[in-house]
């Protein structure tokens, strides 16, 4: 069964420094989106993403934030200069043009800025 | 602003009884309803969607949705142990530029064998 993949799994990174991560949304999807959850509270959405631009973005996605989609597969999220209350849960989820727009989340990646 | 209210719980039934869990939206512009299964550490599973007023079930779940009083609503029939986690709903919202995706904090579920 087709699945959403992020890497990596784990990021620790200094306050201050740039990460990237990683997502390969289902093949066939053909909307992206980046949410963050941090601990104990609830998921929040960042940024949607379709033909190649951004279609909307949360009062969250500041300009330390960028997506890209560098290449047939992949779907990035960059943080310029990370700070301390970035750390939380990233996850990457993609959709079809449905009806619904159901959305497929991807396993996450546990961002810990220190 | 956009809500999604859940009674955060927590929210306790005895194994093979009927879990009740309600979710409200304020956009009335809302399009789609999701339910979202997460388990501790794990990311969101979708269980269901639902876009028309009226009943859709699938298996042991069976998802509600009135427009009219802004109200989606999740049915778990047999409730099992494995069923014990935080359920997410989350709304659709259409524009012109896109599409955006609301969560509520989400409800605990826990169910006693």
């Amino acid at each position: 069964e087709p699945e959403v993949t992020q890497t990596p799994s784990h990021q620790v990174t200094q306050m201050g420094q740039e990460v990237i991560l990683r997502c390969v949304p289902i093949s066939n999807h053909l909307y992206f989106y980046w949410y963050r959850q941090i601990l104990g509270q609830k998921v929040e959405f960042l940024v949607s993403f379709y033909n190649n631009e951004i279609s909307e973005k949360s009062e969250i996605f500041d300009d330390q934030f960028s997506v890209e989609r560098p290449d047939g597969s992949n779907f990035t999220l960059k943080i310029r200069s990370t700070k301390l209350e970035d750390s939380a849960m990233y996850f990457c989820a993609s959709s079809e043009r449905t009806v619904s727009y159901e959305q497929y989340f991807g396993p996450g990646t546990r961002l810990t800025v220190t | 602003q956009k809500e999604v209210e859940q009674n955060s719980g927590p929210l306790s039934v005895p194994e093979g009884a009927i879990a009740s869990l309600n979710c409200t939206y304020s956009d009335r512009g809302s399009q789609s309803f999701f339910w979202y299964r997460q388990y501790s550490g794990k990311s969101p599973e979708l269980i269901m969607s639902i876009y028309s007023n009226g009943d859709k079930e699938d298996g042991r779940f069976t998802a509600q949705l009135n427009k009219a009083s802004q109200y989606v609503s999740l049915l778990i029939r047999d409730s099992q142990p494995s069923d014990s986690a935080t359920y997410l709903c989350a709304v659709l919202v259409l524009s012109n530029t896109g599409n955006q995706f609301y969560f509520g904090t989400g409800t605990s579920l826990t169910v006693i064998p």
